[in-house]
């Protein structure tokens, strides 16, 4: 069974800095890897999708990068801003999607 | 573009009742999964679906049954509720098969179940 674990389990930052959340799985024989955004009390906004034969993917002030040898993603947010408050969550798997339990970020003003 | 729907958003059930919870999906997704959300336990796969008529269980698929009698619902029912089933349950749906493998996951805004 995949195992996905993400580190820190928190992460509390002051505006503008650029930080980096990890995720870790143990079965390289994954599809693809998801980062999801969850607002308290709220669904999953899928963030980024790689696929396992590429190294990164880019959306505005995000980037994913994955190293499947190595088991490893990660996100780097770059300039953080407040709105980026949210617990963030890695999924990756074949058929089925596993979760990290995921990071909580906090953007202080 | 509704994606994917999930109804009811809260529901209160006392012990021993049973409810269904409804998820509808407009892509033509083959996949459709059921998951739940705990504290601390992040999302566990309850059960899921390859395709009309075929379902599967996941890692906690105990006191749930899911049917698939069409590609865009997937209900998960509760028999006899219970205070461990209190918790927030996530319908997800994509396509699976492609040459690229799994495609991208998309999530409804969940469903906050209490247990009383």
């Amino acid at each position: 069974k995949q195992e996905v674990t993400q580190i820190p389990a928190a992460l509390s930052v002051p505006e503008g800095e650029n930080l980096v959340l990890n995720c870790s799985f143990t079965d390289s024989a994954i599809y693809n890897l998801q980062w999801f955004r969850q607002d308290p009390g709220k669904g999953l906004t899928s963030l980024l999708l790689i696929q396992s034969s590429q190294r990164e993917q880019t959306s505005g002030r995000l980037n994913a990068s994955l190293d499947k040898s190595s088991g490893r993603s990660t996100l780097y947010i770059a300039a953080s801003q407040p709105g980026d408050s949210a617990t963030y969550l890695c999924a990756c798997g074949a058929n089925n999607l596993f979760f990290g339990t995921g990071t909580r970020l906090t953007v202080i003003p | 573009n509704a994606g994917v729907t999930q109804t009811p958003k809260f529901q209160v059930l006392k012990t021993g009742q049973s409810m269904t919870l409804q998820c509808a999906q407009d892509m033509n997704h083959e996949y459709m999964s059921w998951y739940r959300q705990d504290p601390g336990m992040g999302l566990r796969l309850i059960h899921y679906s390859v395709g009309a008529g075929i379902t599967d269980q996941g890692e906690v698929p105990n006191g749930y049954n899911v049917s698939r009698s069409t590609t865009e619902d997937f209900p998960l029912r509760l028999l006899s509720a219970a205070p461990s089933q209190t918790s927030v349950y996530f319908c997800a749906s994509y396509l699976t098969g492609t040459g690229l493998g799994r495609t991208e996951a998309f999530f409804g805004q969940g469903t906050r179940l209490t247990v009383v």
